[in-house]
């Protein structure tokens, strides 16, 4: 199973949007609504913000939405606060396997 | 609420195996998979294989069939990840992770374990 593939780096000023693509196959993000992104900074575990394409856990700022279209789902964060600046992660459910994107690196200018 | 806390920091040899523990608190054990991800230095997640511990199956990334073991003991709330014939690319934080909280995702994560292998 291959790494779901999403872009290096993304960034926005305060305030702005950002969005960032997951892409897969058939196999994994196009097969089904199984996709979650996952939210981390240096040194901490991962968090989750986003399950089953659009769901927000509770506690999850509505600043934070998900999306899918084929084979890529999206993760938008609206209003931009320095605190979102870290490392997100997709993940979809793939035949019983799980697989994770490349990463991206948000940065908040 | 339920916490996962891991064994702490390991250094191993090439060659040997390591074993991290994952004990659940605060809640049921039983009721959802314990999945397994690892994050070698600078590098992203990947998810290494994943236990039901009301069940005791297991389900193995391919990349690691044949070199890692999951188990759990329901009578603890403990989950063992066991990584055999280690390599230095093996060096990685190692984090539990609970599924099954929210469909097909990982809500709650363990606070992750440094194993650093070494000659």
């Amino acid at each position: 199973q291959s790494a779901l593939t999403q872009p290096p780096s993304a960034s926005g000023s305060p305030g702005q949007s950002v969005t960032i693509s997951c892409t897969g196959t058939s196999s994994d993000v196009g097969g089904h609504n199984y996709v979650s992104w996952y939210q981390q900074h240096p040194g901490k575990a991962p968090k989750l913000m986003i399950y089953e394409v659009i769901k927000r856990p509770s506690g999850v700022p509505d600043r934070f939405s998900g999306s899918k279209s084929g084979k890529t789902a999206s993760l938008t964060v609206s209003g931009l606060q320095a605190e979102d600046e870290a490392d997100y992660y997709c993940c979809s459910y793939a035949g019983a396997n799980n697989v994770f994107g490349t990463g991206t690196k948000v940065t908040v200018l | 609420q339920v916490q996962l806390v891991q064994s702490g920091a390991e250094v191993k040899k090439p060659g040997s195996s390591v074993k991290v523990s994952c004990k659940a608190s605060g809640g049921t054990f039983s009721s959802y998979t314990i999945s397994w991800v690892r994050q070698a230095p600078g590098q992203g997640l990947e998810w290494m294989g994943r236990i039901i511990p009301i069940f005791g199956t297991a389900k193995y990334a391919q990349t690691f069939q044949g070199r890692v073991t999951i188990i759990a003991d329901k009578s603890t709330s403990i989950a063992y990840m066991e990584l055999s014939s280690l390599r230095s690319e093996d060096t990685a934080v190692y984090y539990c992770a609970r599924g099954g909280g929210v469909p097909f995702a990982f809500d709650i994560w363990g606070q992750g374990t440094m194993v650093t292998v070494s000659s």
